[in-house]
């Protein structure tokens, strides 16, 4: 049972360069999630979906963009990377929207 | 508006000895409530959760939590640490009709052998 797959585990990138975080889940979940975590910090939302073609922003999502396609797949893009996005990504996903959230192991990105 | 508030930024605790953590909500209503560990480099792994019914809850790893109506809290306690325990710990809080949970800022335990 493979819960919540995040790809890749580390990346490197340039200033200015673009690349997609995957996210896939296994368990069926309407709810999917994208975090991110800087160092000492605790979580903040940058999107969410509700469900396969329905996506909103969170707390934190400029720069960055979502899709939904299918109730498995929530890719993050990041278009024109900055330094301010060095970070780490979680992925995560719930059944129901208030309820206990399943995550993935996460994305450390390093932009230079 | 809605908030956790996870008052200790770093907790150190001797290996062997008992642990509290404390998380105070703030919330319309009584809040699912629920307790996350992530160990370093790792994700977030889901301890223990209230949803309703008896306010001690038991959850993996040896840890319970407390809800206390009265004081908006949701305290979590291990009776004796472990050095695997060095961790940080994340209280969140939601409800079916919300979209997301509410995180606090998270505790980092720190065990001294």
């Amino acid at each position: 049972n493979a819960g919540v797959t995040q790809t890749p585990k580390f990346r490197i990138l340039k200033i200015g360069q673009s690349m997609t975080l995957q996210c896939t889940q296994d368990m069926n979940h309407n709810y999917m999630y994208w975090y991110r975590q800087d160092p000492g910090m605790g979580l903040k939302l940058i999107y969410y979906s509700v469900g396969a073609g329905i996506t909103d922003k969170g707390e934190v999502p400029n720069g960055y963009n979502v899709s939904r396609s299918t109730t498995e797949d929530f890719p993050l893009r990041l278009e024109l990377a900055a330094p301010s996005q060095t970070s780490v990504y979680f992925c995560a996903s719930s059944y129901v929207g208030g309820r206990s959230q399943h995550f993935g192991d996460g994305t450390r990105l390093s932009i230079l | 508006a809605q908030s956790v508030t996870q008052p200790d930024i770093h907790i150190t605790v001797s290996e062997g000895a008992s642990l509290e953590l404390r998380c105070n909500y703030s919330y319309g209503a009584t809040p699912y409530l629920f307790w996350y560990v992530q160990s370093p480099g790792q994700g977030l792994q889901l301890l223990l959760k209230y949803f309703s019914g008896d306010t001690l809850v038991q959850g993996i790893k040896g840890f319970e939590a407390e809800f206390k109506r009265s004081q908006s809290s949701f305290n979590l306690r291990k009776p004796s640490v472990h050095w695997s325990d060095a961790a940080e710990y994340f209280c969140a809080v939601g409800r079916d009709s919300n979209y997301q949970l509410i995180w606090g800022a998270g505790t980092k335990l720190i065990i001294k052998p």
